[in-house]
């Protein structure tokens, strides 16, 4: 299994207060990924890392921001939460020498009261 | 159009009988990979299987086996000797453009609910 924390698991917050998830990962992959799942859309991609600073958005990137300031860590931050942004957060990583696979973390549960 | 469709909202299974999740995809490229992964109500997604588009044999993991028709785009899902613990979402997924470079383009099924019954 892939070495893969998220941080906070459970998160419970109030609109327009700002959130920050982390992902950790202790395999050395360079790619790093944030998705959001939803009923009924299966996972989105919000963000996007290929490398420590690089970064780019996915398909649903508005009102997040994300920073990867070392190989291991991947933040994603919600800077004033909204309540169309309760969801279920995953953080992936790959690495195109080591195979195709994207390895999940477990997720954070984020509720925007 | 979905890239990924998966028609099956949910399906019911005896134990110890096999099950087909089904899964069609879309896609121009000719090098491509498909995925399984598996989401327990635990919640976490747990990676079952990979075919890449030019794999000529179907892959295999243990009880998993993904039946690729290449000319009918379906990558479906074959689970034989269905288990109890066996009872979770299931994602079918696809990654597009594998020797473009750089970023290659998930994407996932809205999944199927499989139900084992005792």
């Amino acid at each position: 299994d892939a070495g893969i924390t998220q941080s906070p698991r459970h998160k419970v917050t109030e609109t327009g207060t700002p959130v920050t998830l982390r992902c950790h990962q202790t395999e050395n992959h360079r790619y790093m990924y944030w998705y959001r799942q939803d009923p009924g859309h299966g996972l989105r991609l919000i963000h996007y890392s290929y490398g420590v600073k690089d970064t780019d958005k996915g398909e649903v990137s508005d009102g997040y921001s994300v920073s990867r300031s070392k190989t291991e860590d991947f933040l994603l931050t919600l800077e004033s939460a909204t309540s169309s942004q309760t969801s279920v957060y995953f953080c992936a990583i790959s690495d195109p020498d080591r195979g195709d696979t994207q390895y999940f973390g477990p997720g954070t549960r984020l509720t925007v009261l | 159009a979905q890239k990924i469709t998966q028609t099956q909202p949910g399906m019911f299974v005896q134990e110890k009988e096999a099950v087909t999740l089904d899964c069609t995809y879309d896609t121009s490229d000719q090098s491509y990979g498909l995925f399984w992964y598996k989401q327990p109500s635990s919640g976490e997604m747990i990676f079952l299987i990979y075919q890449g588009s030019y794999d000529e044999q179907n892959a295999t993991e243990g009880r998993y086996s993904l039946n690729f028709q290449k000319a009918r785009k379906s990558a479906n899902l074959v689970i034989s000797a269905s288990q109890l613990g066996d009872s979770a979402m299931y994602f079918c997924a696809m990654r597009e453009g594998l020797n473009s470079g750089g970023y290659q383009k998930v994407t996932f099924g809205t999944g199927t609910k499989l139900q084992v019954i005792p």
